[in-house]
């Protein structure tokens, strides 16, 4: 069966400081890739999302970067972070073809200080 | 690109009670449109799903219908728990694939 696994649950962070967040896709080959990032009490704002390995594509401009540097693994980056970055991050997968459920992480709480 | 309204906002009914969420979509082309769960401080979760060959779809307490000529799609609770409490979320996904999500619903069910 598959499984998505995110690292770290909960990180606090100082302004201007980097970002690293995580997450891997276990069973499945070739997964579309998501990131998403979801403000207290909103709703989910796609960031970027990946059909594979090294393309990815960004829905909303921002000091966040992704990179995907194997087929299971998705990263989500930043150089020097913003209060506003402040959020839980949802990292999701689906199967590369057709429209799909979409199966999400656990999440990452992000709190900058 | 899509676009897809979600309502209510909020929702708040009785133990028992029917609940009803609605949503609209622009993109004539998007054909899946899913029903995602949302627990506090949890990971969204499909509940229930319905493609455009179909007009509605039920399992055990909710449903889900669509009518592709008015592009609306709308979940259906029947019979509410307290363990419904939670954020609802539509999405439609259309010929780019990547799913449209609603600004969700938050549904408080009062024991």
């Amino acid at each position: 069966s598959q499984t998505i696994h995110q690292w770290p649950a909960t990180l606090v962070q100082p302004v201007g400081s980097p970002l690293s967040l995580e997450c891997t896709v276990e069973g499945t080959s070739n997964p579309n890739l998501y990131w998403y990032r979801q403000a207290a009490g909103r709703g989910l704002q796609l960031l970027f999302y990946s059909v594979g390995i090294g393309q990815i594509s960004s829905e909303v401009p921002q000091n966040l970067s992704a990179s995907r540097p194997q087929d299971r693994q998705f990263i989500l980056s930043s150089k020097k972070l913003l209060l506003s970055d402040s959020g839980f991050y949802l990292c999701a997968w689906s199967v590369p073809s057709g429209r799909n459920e979409q199966f999400f992480g656990p999440g990452t709480r992000l709190t900058v200080l | 690109g899509e676009n897809v309204e979600q309502h209510p906002s909020t929702l708040s009914v009785q133990e028992g009670d029917s609940a009803v969420i609605k949503c609209t979509y622009s993109d004539s082309a998007s054909n899946y449109f899913p029903w995602y769960k949302q627990e506090l401080g949890k990971r969204p979760q499909l509940i229930i799903d319905i493609r455009s060959n179909v007009g509605e779809k039920k399992d055990q307490r909710i449903a889900v219908t669509l009518n592709k000529t008015a592009k609306h799609f709308s979940l259906h609770i029947t019979e509410t728990q307290p363990e419904d409490s939670a954020v609802y979320f539509c999405a439609a996904t259309g010929g780019s694939y990547i799913p449209t999500f609603g600004r969700g619903t938050s549904l408080i069910v009062h024991p």
